[in-house]
């Protein structure tokens, strides 16, 4: 079940705020987030799993709701270099080395 | 290596041609995905080895499509009688533990 990711597309200026969300429809054990700058390849970003915490890397942060099966990605104070594809991946059950699910991904555009 | 390598970076072959896309993962990763990008699209799961096994072939799109893992390392996907449809970015990824991958830049594959 290929997870659904809202906006699909988003323009920021710089310094502006944004939330990227990745929903699913089954439950998830883990959900991973990745940016994919053109014409390279996608960047780990973070993994939220089921029961953890809230996770950040610098202004970029993410959260895992149990409930709603969604996970969602903030980046604050958005800079140039954020512009990119960013795509969730999800993870239904705890195996390891599982092959990812991921959805159709959000494409951002950071502007001066 | 110190990161996932794939070769070629470019393929332009005519359509009904066979090709062959090679992937050498980080040393000592376990685990090795293809995934497939079309324009525009989310990263579309292909197959996944464990060690030299390939536990989920469940993604390959036809039987065109094969793919084999030597040596617990180099992986190679080919696709027989290229059609356009497979034309797109064929992506690699290998990681350790917990699905957390690391993914390659990609061979552009476009059919003529």
């Amino acid at each position: 079940q290929q997870p659904v990711q809202s906006p699909q597309a988003v323009i920021l200026r710089e310094g502006e705020d944004a939330v990227i969300n990745c929903s699913s429809s089954k439950a998830l054990y883990s959900v991973h987030w990745y940016r994919q700058k053109h014409g390279e390849a996608p960047v780990f970003l973070m993994i939220l799993l089921k029961g953890g915490e809230q996770k950040g890397h610098e202004k970029i942060s993410a959260s895992f709701n149990e409930k709603k099966q969604q996970s969602s990605l903030y980046l604050t104070a958005s800079q140039l270099s954020y512009s990119g594809t960013y795509f969730c991946g999800t993870e239904r059950h705890r195996g390891g080395n599982t092959p990812l699910v991921f959805g159709k991904g959000t494409r951002l555009s950071v502007i001066a | 290596g110190a990161g996932v390598s794939q070769s070629p970076s470019n393929k332009v072959t005519e359509k009904g041609k066979d090709v062959e896309l090679r992937c050498d993962p980080i040393s000592g990763h376990t685990a090795l995905y293809w995934y497939r990008q079309s324009l525009g699209q989310g990263l579309e799961f292909l197959i996944y080895f464990q060690g030299n096994s390939a536990p989920d072939k469940s993604g390959l799109p036809s039987d065109r499509f094969s793919a084999e893992r030597t040596g617990g390392s180099v992986s190679t996907l080919t696709i027989q009688r290229t059609q356009q449809e497979d034309s797109a970015v064929y992506l690699c990824a290998s990681s350790l533990a917990e699905a957390v991958g690391t993914f390659g830049s990609g061979t552009r594959l476009t059919v003529v």
